[in-house]
């Protein structure tokens, strides 16, 4: 059974970095596409950022330049570095897997960590 | 970038009800469209891929249709386990949600 655990939100200043992580069981995480998803309190559903399971990354315009999605195939996890912050970042962060390669829904999910940028 | 549009956004519906959410896509997506249902404080959950494959699980009440740029997502008869915050997704390039439906008792 494909499991998704998000971690390393919370309370950061503008201009702040995090690293999320998300663990994940039931596969490994080089072996599918993963993604990032975020929504702000109150807000919709935005796409944050993909890897490819051969390395190839995607981003958000939104976010380019400022977060980086990464994986760990000894730990089976995935990250995100977030640099830069702003308050507009403020949301809860999925971790998501994709159902195949290419064109893809996102098929398996996290319960989400929470990061709020404020000062 | 492909824009999603979703209608309506908030509908009010008793159990029983037929219900219907409307999805429209910018430009030709072909099939490319997933419908998800997401309850407040929780991840979100895929009901619907390719515009009309039922995920696995997934009660038969829920079904979808469309291809192109008009798509739906019908419920045929809801729930008290359906009142949640629907969303539209497309993936034919890179990945954009509609706004979502929130589906509220009457």
């Amino acid at each position: 059974e494909v499991q998704l655990a998000e971690s390393g939100g919370g309370l950061i200043q503008p201009g702040g970095s995090l690293r999320l992580s998300c663990a994940a069981s039931g596969f490994t995480v080089n072996s599918i596409y993963m993604s990032w998803v975020r929504q702000a309190p109150g807000k919709g559903l935005e796409w944050v950022s993909t890897i490819y399971s051969g390395g190839t990354t995607y981003y958000a315009d939104s976010v380019e330049g400022r977060f980086t999605i990464s994986r760990d195939s000894s730990k089976n996890m995935l990250f995100l570095q977030m640099n830069s912050l702003r308050a507009e970042d403020t949301a809860v962060y999925y971790c998501a897997t994709l159902r195949s390669s290419g064109s893809s829904d996102f098929n398996s999910w996290g319960r989400g960590t929470l990061v709020t940028v404020s000062s | 970038d492909i824009q999603m549009t979703q209608s309506p956004s908030t509908l009010s519906a008793s159990v029983g009800d037929r219900v219907t959410i409307t999805c429209r896509a910018s430009e030709r997506i072909s099939n490319w469209l997933a419908w998800y249902q997401q309850k407040p404080g929780k991840a979100p959950k895929v009901l619907i891929y390719k515009a009309s494959s039922l995920e696995s699980g997934v009660p038969s009440r829920f079904s979808g249709s469309g291809s192109g740029t008009e798509f739906t997502l019908t419920i045929s008869s809801l729930q008290p386990d359906d009142f949640a915050t629907y969303y539209c997704q497309q993936y034919k390039n890179s990945w954009t949600f509609g706004q979502g439906t929130k589906v509220e008792i009457k």
